[in-house]
């Protein structure tokens, strides 16, 4: 069965950079992509950016840019998501979610989410 | 960007009522339009896909319907595991965007 497993939880100080990762399983993740999401407390959903399973291509949200790399390693079937000059605000629950259906952008399973934690 | 006005924000209704909840675009999408359900402490579960598509092993008392700009996810008869937030999403370009979500209670 497919199971996207993340990374445990972080604590990271201001201005500090945090990589979160994803290791996806019971699919081949070249024949996917991945989206990122966000999710501060007590808020809404926020789309981060996506990557292509298949040429490791990376789109980001314009809000994120410069600051958010995403990559994989198909080697071990493992997306990552790093994002650096962590403010405050970046605390927040991150998903790592398969793009499937035909489109690829219906958000099919999802990670059991990485709280991330920005304080002082 | 798009963006997805969903409404209520929150409702309160009795087990074995019919829930509706509307999330509006703000520009055409055809059907691009997801569903999700989120649980404390989980993470979202897509119900729907393409406006009215059940997603697979999701129950039936589940259903959307629309197109353009204007969506409805219906409860047929809400039950006590269906307490939960619901979102919608829409995948017509870049960025995806979520609606606010509408947080689902017992009465």
């Amino acid at each position: 069965q497919v199971q996207m497993v993340q990374s445990g939880a972080e604590v990271k100080k201001p201005g500090a950079s945090v990589k979160v990762s994803c290791k996806a399983s019971g699919y081949t993740l070249t024949s996917y992509n991945i989206s990122w999401v966000r999710q501060a407390p007590g808020q809404g959903l926020e789309w981060m950016g996506w990557i292509s399973g298949y040429n490791g291509k990376a789109s980001y949200a314009l809000k994120f840019q410069g600051r958010v790399t995403m990559t994989t390693d198909t080697s071990t079937s493992t997306a990552y998501l790093e994002l650096r000059s962590l403010r405050s605000d970046d605390t927040a629950v991150y998903y790592c979610a398969r793009g499937g259906g035909v489109s690829g952008w219906c958000l099919d399973y999802w990670g059991q989410g990485t709280l991330v934690t920005v304080s002082s | 960007d798009i963006q997805m006005t969903q409404s209520p924000s929150s409702l309160s209704a009795s087990v074995g009522d019919r829930v509706t909840i509307t999330c509006q675009a703000s520009q055409d999408i055809n059907i691009y339009l997801n569903w999700y359900q989120q649980k404390p402490g989980k993470a979202p579960k897509l119900l729907i896909y393409d406006a009215s598509n059940l997603e697979t092993g999701v129950t039936s008392r589940f259903s959307g319907s629309g197109s353009g700009t204007d969506f409805t996810f219906t409860i047929s008869s809400l039950q006590p595991e269906d307490i939960a937030t619901y979102y919608c999403q829409h995948y017509d370009n870049l960025p995806l965007t979520f609606g606010g979500g509408t947080k689902v209670e017992i009465k």
